[in-house]
């Protein structure tokens, strides 16, 4: 199995950040696919999960402003993240704990 | 939130030394079913973090035997035998029982 991401990587503040995530290889089904961020030097902070019927779990730090969508036809699924600020610039993993993306890193400056 | 805290943050090992890292959440982490869903995860520099450790003790597949996990309930241990040149990283633990999924701090393991 392997987790191919893509999105922009420079964003003004007020901004959506907006990530889709690949998966090759393995069963799409029958588990959940997560985002999970790191802001330079610290640590991996859970944003949400989605599996492949649409059933979703959001960290609640971030729920008002997260939408996480699957395509199943595609095996994929996407991260969008409204109303960005500075506090957002992090590398953005996808990920189903045993299999991760290669990280997206958002940077968010005006 | 269940809260994950590690110790020690910074861990100096020599190798071929043996080293131990511990985890303790806030909250109990056996789920309804049965199971404790606590995960250990490898971060090497400038690398994306890979599982080392599911359910506790479950090592995955390619991980070295020289990597152990141990616990039970809210205190957990990554255990790791003899720690080689390639060990050097953050070990983060990471709670899979409660939502929202939480992470340790992170311990930094570097080679004295």
């Amino acid at each position: 199995v392997q987790l191919q991401q893509w999105g922009a990587g420079l964003l003004k503040p007020s901004e959506t950040l907006s990530l889709t995530c690949a998966v090759y290889g393995g069963s799409f089904s029958g588990f959940y696919w997560s985002w999970i961020r790191q802001p330079p030097g610290k640590g991996l902070e859970w944003i949400g999960e989605i599996n492949h019927s649409g059933s979703t779990n959001y960290n609640p730090s971030l729920k008002s402003r997260v939408t996480i969508s699957v395509d199943t036809s595609k095996k994929q699924f996407s991260l969008k993240l409204r109303s960005v600020t500075a506090a957002d610039t992090a590398v953005y993993y996808c990920a189903s704990y045993d299999f991760w993306g290669q990280g997206t890193l958002v940077t968010v400056s005006s | 939130d269940a809260v994950m805290t590690q110790s020690p943050l910074s861990l100096p090992v020599t190798l071929g030394q043996p080293a131990s890292i511990s985890c303790r959440s806030s909250q109990s982490l056996v789920y309804s079913d049965g199971d404790t869903y606590l995960n250990w995860f490898q971060q090497r520099p400038g690398q994306s973090p890979r599982r080392l450790i599911y359910k506790v003790s479950n090592r995955d597949s390619g991980v070295p035997d020289r990597f152990s996990g141990s616990g039970s309930g809210t205190d957990f241990t990554l255990k790791i035998s003899r720690v080689e040149a390639e060990d050097v990283g953050v070990y983060y633990c990471m709670q899979g029982t409660h939502w929202p999924r939480t992470f340790g701090q992170g311990t930094k393991v570097e080679i004295k």
